[in-house]
Protein backbone atom coordinates (compact mmCIF):
# COMPACT_ATOMS: atom_id res chain seq x y z
CA UNK A 1 0.00 0.00 0.00
CA UNK A 2 2.54 2.11 -0.12
CA UNK A 3 1.18 5.78 -0.92
CA UNK A 4 5.10 7.36 -3.13
CA UNK A 5 7.26 4.82 -4.06
CA UNK A 6 10.63 4.70 -5.65
CA UNK A 7 13.07 2.92 -7.83
CA UNK A 8 15.77 1.88 -7.59
CA UNK A 9 16.29 2.54 -3.64
CA UNK A 10 20.05 2.47 -4.68
CA UNK A 11 21.63 3.40 -7.85
CA UNK A 12 26.01 3.86 -8.13
CA UNK A 13 27.27 4.62 -11.35
CA UNK A 14 30.31 6.17 -13.25
CA UNK A 15 30.19 10.03 -13.92
CA UNK A 16 28.89 10.11 -17.94
CA UNK A 17 26.33 7.87 -17.57
CA UNK A 18 22.65 8.55 -18.12
CA UNK A 19 20.40 7.19 -15.44
CA UNK A 20 16.88 7.65 -14.31
CA UNK A 21 14.96 7.39 -11.15
CA UNK A 22 11.05 6.22 -11.32
CA UNK A 23 8.73 7.53 -9.08
CA UNK A 24 4.79 6.51 -8.92
CA UNK A 25 2.15 7.97 -6.44
CA UNK A 26 -1.38 6.22 -5.68
CA UNK A 27 -2.77 8.90 -3.16
CA UNK A 28 -4.77 10.67 -6.77
CA UNK A 29 -2.61 13.45 -6.23
CA UNK A 30 -2.33 16.40 -8.73
CA UNK A 31 1.03 17.47 -8.40
CA UNK A 32 4.60 15.48 -7.71
CA UNK A 33 7.66 16.55 -7.29
CA UNK A 34 11.48 16.11 -7.17
CA UNK A 35 13.88 17.04 -4.46
CA UNK A 36 17.77 16.64 -4.13
CA UNK A 37 18.76 16.11 -0.28
CA UNK A 38 22.82 16.50 -0.39
CA UNK A 39 24.98 15.20 2.62
CA UNK A 40 24.27 18.14 5.17
CA UNK A 41 20.50 17.16 4.55
CA UNK A 42 19.50 20.23 3.14
CA UNK A 43 16.15 19.41 0.78
CA UNK A 44 16.19 21.63 -2.45
CA UNK A 45 13.53 21.36 -4.58
CA UNK A 46 14.26 20.69 -8.22
CA UNK A 47 11.02 20.45 -9.76
CA UNK A 48 7.04 20.49 -9.52
CA UNK A 49 4.96 19.24 -12.26
CA UNK A 50 1.03 18.85 -12.76
CA UNK A 51 -0.78 17.80 -15.74
CA UNK A 52 -1.13 21.20 -16.69
CA UNK A 53 2.69 22.33 -15.96
CA UNK A 54 6.04 21.89 -14.95
CA UNK A 55 8.29 24.42 -13.04
CA UNK A 56 12.17 24.19 -13.15
CA UNK A 57 13.80 25.74 -10.40
CA UNK A 58 16.31 27.86 -12.08
CA UNK A 59 19.27 26.24 -10.02
CA UNK A 60 18.88 22.62 -11.72
CA UNK A 61 21.18 22.20 -14.43
CA UNK A 62 19.65 21.17 -17.59
CA UNK A 63 21.17 17.85 -17.62
CA UNK A 64 17.92 16.60 -15.28
CA UNK A 65 14.34 16.03 -16.24
CA UNK A 66 11.95 14.99 -15.48
CA UNK A 67 9.20 13.21 -17.48
CA UNK A 68 5.52 12.32 -16.55
CA UNK A 69 4.21 9.22 -18.45
CA UNK A 70 0.51 10.01 -16.93
CA UNK A 71 -0.62 11.64 -13.46
CA UNK A 72 0.48 8.72 -11.12
CA UNK A 73 4.08 9.12 -12.35
CA UNK A 74 7.06 11.35 -12.31
CA UNK A 75 10.50 10.09 -13.19
CA UNK A 76 13.89 11.33 -13.16
CA UNK A 77 15.61 11.23 -16.08
CA UNK A 78 19.74 12.19 -15.16
CA UNK A 79 22.39 12.96 -18.23
CA UNK A 80 25.99 12.79 -18.18
CA UNK A 81 25.83 12.20 -14.33
CA UNK A 82 28.56 14.15 -12.73
CA UNK A 83 30.52 13.42 -9.04
CA UNK A 84 28.34 16.36 -7.69
CA UNK A 85 24.74 14.46 -8.45
CA UNK A 86 25.70 12.13 -5.98
CA UNK A 87 22.90 12.52 -2.81
CA UNK A 88 19.73 11.83 -2.16
CA UNK A 89 16.53 12.23 -4.38
CA UNK A 90 13.06 12.09 -3.23
CA UNK A 91 10.32 12.30 -5.45
CA UNK A 92 6.86 13.70 -3.36
CA UNK A 93 3.40 14.37 -4.02
CA UNK A 94 0.37 16.78 -2.56
CA UNK A 95 -3.00 17.25 -3.54
CA UNK A 96 -2.40 20.54 -4.74
CA UNK A 97 -5.95 22.48 -5.01
CA UNK A 98 -5.20 24.84 -1.90
CA UNK A 99 -3.27 21.64 -0.40
CA UNK A 100 -0.12 22.04 0.07
CA UNK A 101 1.12 19.25 2.51
CA UNK A 102 3.35 16.91 0.96
CA UNK A 103 3.86 13.26 0.95
CA UNK A 104 7.73 11.86 0.24
CA UNK A 105 8.88 8.56 -1.12
CA UNK A 106 11.44 6.31 0.51
CA UNK A 107 13.95 8.28 -1.78
CA UNK A 108 16.85 6.95 -4.06
CA UNK A 109 20.57 7.35 -2.92
CA UNK A 110 22.42 7.73 -5.99
CA UNK A 111 26.09 7.55 -5.27
CA UNK A 112 28.46 9.12 -8.48
CA UNK A 113 32.26 7.53 -8.87
CA UNK B 1 14.04 34.87 -3.26
CA UNK B 2 12.00 33.49 -0.13
CA UNK B 3 14.33 32.22 2.66
CA UNK B 4 13.03 30.19 5.35
CA UNK B 5 15.79 29.94 8.31
CA UNK B 6 15.69 27.00 11.04
CA UNK B 7 17.38 27.34 14.19
CA UNK B 8 19.30 25.40 16.06
CA UNK B 9 20.90 23.20 13.18
CA UNK B 10 21.73 20.74 15.78
CA UNK B 11 20.53 19.85 19.59
CA UNK B 12 21.58 17.28 21.67
CA UNK B 13 19.28 16.66 24.98
CA UNK B 14 18.89 14.22 27.55
CA UNK B 15 16.10 11.95 27.80
CA UNK B 16 13.25 13.43 29.38
CA UNK B 17 14.22 17.29 28.37
CA UNK B 18 12.00 19.47 26.43
CA UNK B 19 13.43 20.48 23.26
CA UNK B 20 12.33 23.92 20.71
CA UNK B 21 13.25 24.41 17.20
CA UNK B 22 12.87 27.77 15.49
CA UNK B 23 11.72 28.92 12.11
CA UNK B 24 11.83 32.54 10.73
CA UNK B 25 10.63 33.68 7.32
CA UNK B 26 11.71 36.50 5.09
CA UNK B 27 8.50 37.10 4.17
CA UNK B 28 4.72 36.60 5.27
CA UNK B 29 3.04 32.59 4.66
CA UNK B 30 0.00 31.98 4.16
CA UNK B 31 0.63 28.43 5.73
CA UNK B 32 4.05 26.69 7.34
CA UNK B 33 4.06 23.15 7.73
CA UNK B 34 6.57 20.70 9.95
CA UNK B 35 8.04 17.49 8.27
CA UNK B 36 9.85 15.08 10.67
CA UNK B 37 12.43 12.65 9.12
CA UNK B 38 14.00 9.67 11.01
CA UNK B 39 17.85 8.49 10.05
CA UNK B 40 18.03 6.98 6.97
CA UNK B 41 14.51 7.76 6.39
CA UNK B 42 12.36 10.34 4.13
CA UNK B 43 10.47 13.09 5.51
CA UNK B 44 6.91 12.87 6.93
CA UNK B 45 4.47 15.07 7.12
CA UNK B 46 3.46 16.18 10.46
CA UNK B 47 1.58 19.98 10.41
CA UNK B 48 -0.06 22.18 8.75
CA UNK B 49 -0.77 26.26 10.51
CA UNK B 50 -2.82 28.42 8.73
CA UNK B 51 -3.97 30.83 11.07
CA UNK B 52 -1.93 33.97 12.67
CA UNK B 53 -0.95 32.73 16.44
CA UNK B 54 -2.42 29.39 15.86
CA UNK B 55 -1.24 26.75 18.40
CA UNK B 56 -1.90 23.39 17.68
CA UNK B 57 -0.76 19.88 19.40
CA UNK B 58 -0.03 16.06 18.99
CA UNK B 59 0.70 14.89 21.95
CA UNK B 60 3.93 16.01 23.32
CA UNK B 61 4.39 18.18 20.49
CA UNK B 62 2.85 21.70 20.38
CA UNK B 63 3.51 23.88 17.27
CA UNK B 64 3.00 27.56 17.00
CA UNK B 65 2.55 30.02 14.10
CA UNK B 66 3.52 33.63 15.04
CA UNK B 67 1.06 36.57 14.85
CA UNK B 68 2.67 37.97 11.98
CA UNK B 69 2.72 34.61 10.08
CA UNK B 70 6.63 35.31 9.26
CA UNK B 71 7.58 32.39 12.09
CA UNK B 72 6.67 29.40 13.81
CA UNK B 73 8.28 27.12 16.46
CA UNK B 74 7.94 23.12 17.40
CA UNK B 75 8.04 22.18 20.83
CA UNK B 76 8.67 18.91 22.16
CA UNK B 77 7.80 18.17 26.10
CA UNK B 78 9.91 15.10 27.81
CA UNK B 79 11.66 14.20 24.80
CA UNK B 80 12.08 10.15 23.90
CA UNK B 81 14.69 8.07 22.14
CA UNK B 82 11.58 7.56 19.55
CA UNK B 83 11.89 11.78 18.65
CA UNK B 84 15.40 11.47 17.47
CA UNK B 85 15.59 12.68 13.72
CA UNK B 86 15.81 16.35 11.81
CA UNK B 87 12.78 18.48 12.38
CA UNK B 88 12.06 20.65 8.95
CA UNK B 89 9.84 23.57 8.59
CA UNK B 90 8.78 24.70 4.72
CA UNK B 91 6.53 27.05 3.85
CA UNK B 92 5.62 28.13 0.09
CA UNK B 93 6.98 29.96 -2.45
CA UNK B 94 8.95 28.27 -4.84
CA UNK B 95 8.67 29.57 -8.13
CA UNK B 96 5.88 26.85 -8.97
CA UNK B 97 1.92 27.64 -7.26
CA UNK B 98 2.53 24.22 -4.56
CA UNK B 99 6.42 24.20 -3.91
CA UNK B 100 7.45 24.67 -0.81
CA UNK B 101 10.85 26.56 0.91
CA UNK B 102 12.39 23.72 3.21
CA UNK B 103 14.48 24.69 6.01
CA UNK B 104 17.80 23.68 6.60
CA UNK B 105 16.39 21.72 9.37
CA UNK B 106 17.19 21.02 13.27
CA UNK B 107 18.87 17.69 14.14
CA UNK B 108 17.82 16.58 17.61
CA UNK B 109 20.12 13.89 18.96
CA UNK B 110 18.19 12.08 22.64
CA UNK B 111 20.70 10.93 24.83
CA UNK B 112 18.99 8.01 26.82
Amino acid sequence: DTAVSQTPKYLVTQMGNDKSIKCEQNLGHDTMYWYKQDSKKFLKIMFSYNNKELIINETVPNRFSPKSPDKAHLNLHINSLELGDSAVYFCASSPGRSSYEQYFGPGTRLTVT
Amino acid sequence: GQQVMQIPQYQHVQEGEDFTTYCNSSTTLSNIQWYKQRPGGHPVFLIQLVKSGEVKKQKRLTFQFGEAKKNSSLHITATQTTDVGTYFCAGPGGAGSYQLTFGKGTKLSVIP
